[in-house]
């Protein structure tokens, strides 16, 4: 079993749809994170829950609505997304402070294609 | 603004050496990080440094120089499987991740 997993892998929704994305981690980490990774541009840091309470939220338009009801489980909820949407967003999770390096666990992704 | 540079895509063969630059202008310096991820996968952390100098780890070794704002990633002894996407990031003084784009590396026989 990974340290995070996510699911779904693949979604395809409609602008009107309402869907959610969830990730689970397995590794005690206090930390979990939602990114954006889009073809040949930098990962985009969307949220960050630590100790279950929402640290950041980097200007993350409205239509993106994160949860995260343990320090185990986050959900990305969507709805009524554009197809610029269209990306893989990635789950990870970390350990905070680390005393070290603090590296990124992350997750294997969810495909997201908004038609 | 806060910037990290990668060369987009590498091309190397079989058992040779590649090195993949990444420089940085960011807030702040409190690490550099290497990650690498094929294609349909995680990222996965391959090094750390926080300190000038080179980090090695098996076949792959990691070198920083934060006066010039600089590191590099070096592969050797490459092998068909190390055909990825190796992300560089830095934590800012705010303890932020602030990341490349990625540099697609392929590996021919």
């Amino acid at each position: 079993e990974t340290g995070v997993t996510q699911t779904p892998r693949h979604l395809v929704m409609g602008m009107t749809n309402k869907k959610s994305l969830k990730c689970e981690q397995h590794l005690g980490h206090n930390a979990m994170y939602w990114y954006k990774q889009s073809a040949k541009k930098p990962l985009e840091l969307m949220f960050v829950y630590s100790l279950e309470e929402r640290v950041e939220n980097n200007s993350v338009p409205s239509r993106f609505s994160p949860e995260c009801p343990n320090s185990s489980h986050l959900f990305l909820h969507l709805h009524t997304l554009q197809p610029e949407d269209s990306a893989l967003y990635l789950c990870a999770s970390s350990q905070e402070p680390s005393g070290g390096a603090g590296e990124l666990f992350f997750g294997e992704g969810s495909r997201l294609t908004v038609l | 603004g806060q910037n990290i540079d990668q060369p987009t895509e590498m091309t190397a063969t079989e058992g040779a050496i590649v090195q993949i630059n990444c420089t940085y202008q960011t807030s702040g310096f409190n690490g550099l990080f290497w990650y690498q991820q094929h294609a349909g996968e995680a990222p996965t952390f391959l090094s750390y440094n926080v300190l000038d100098g080179l980090e090695e780890k098996g076949r792959f070794s990691s070198f920083l120089s934060r006066s010039k704002g600089y590191s590099y990633l070096l592969l050797k002894e490459l092998q068909m499987k190390d055909s990825a996407s190796y992300l560089c990031a830095v934590r800012d003084s705010n303890y932020q991740l602030i990341w490349g784009a990625g540099t697609k590396l392929i590996i021919k026989p």
